[in-house]
């Protein structure tokens, strides 16, 4: 089980924002982070714990290991007002964090 | 460009059947396993079912195991979800997402709504 918190997290463009996703058992490095805004699919920002995907901006970071993850948006940017989820690949089957919500204060 | 486009969603009564297709292109299809993946409406995401590169090996949640069937049609670059014994927890936007060469949902289309309703 992946549970993500905050559920919702309030910050002001320009802020740092600070999402965690932690495990129920070891994932070990086998974790990404999805972004997804309304009506849309998810989008991979992160995979393997700290690996951008390809066109991911640099202020997306993510980190951790085992059980306790984190992704960090440095310099929130309008358009990371998103929901954000978290994924692990290293036990079957895949399963996703529920959800953190990141929204403008 | 790679692009997922799934169909076939629709309203559909409890016990009913449904199927989804995703039909892909701008890669070579039979080289990446596919999923489904779901969102009831509001809600976090779910894998369905998988499908390996070439076919042969199928994976189901338990929560539709016995009901759904995944395959695929390398000659239509085509993915499908036959959906049987449905319930309103069965209700849904379902998503085709491929596994990148990463190992990771890398693409996704944008998803066909099921809803189950009488």
């Amino acid at each position: 089980v992946l549970t993500q918190s905050p559920a919702t997290l309030s910050l002001s463009p320009g802020e740092r924002a600070t999402l965690s996703c932690r495990a129920s058992q070891s994932v070990r490095n086998q974790l990404a982070w999805y972004q997804q805004k309304p009506g849309q699919p998810p989008r991979l920002l992160i995979y393997e714990t700290s690996n951008r995907a390809i066109g991911i901006p640099a202020r997306f970071s993510g980190s951790g290991s085992r059980t306790d993850f984190t992704l960090t948006i440095n310099g929130l940017e309008p358009d990371d007002f998103a929901i954000y989820f978290c994924q692990q690949r290293d036990k079957w089957p895949y399963t996703f964090g529920q959800g953190t919500k990141l929204e403008i204060k | 460009e790679v692009q997922l486009v799934e169909s076939g969603g629709g309203l559909v009564q409890p016990g009913g059947s449904l199927r989804l297709s995703c039909v892909a292109s701008g890669f070579i299809f039979s080289d990446f396993s596919m999923h489904w993946v779901r969102q009831a409406p509001g809600k976090g995401l779910e894998y369905v079912s998988a499908i390996a590169f070439n076919g042969k090996d199928t994976y189901y949640a338990d929560s539709v195991k016995g009901r759904f069937i995944i395959s695929r049609d390398t000659s239509s670059n085509t993915l499908s979800l036959q959906m049987g014994g449905l319930t309103p927890e069965d209700m849904a936007i379902y998503y085709c997402a491929r596994i990148g060469t990463h190992g990771w949902y890398d693409f996704w289309g944008q998803g066909t709504l099921v809803t189950v309703s009488s």
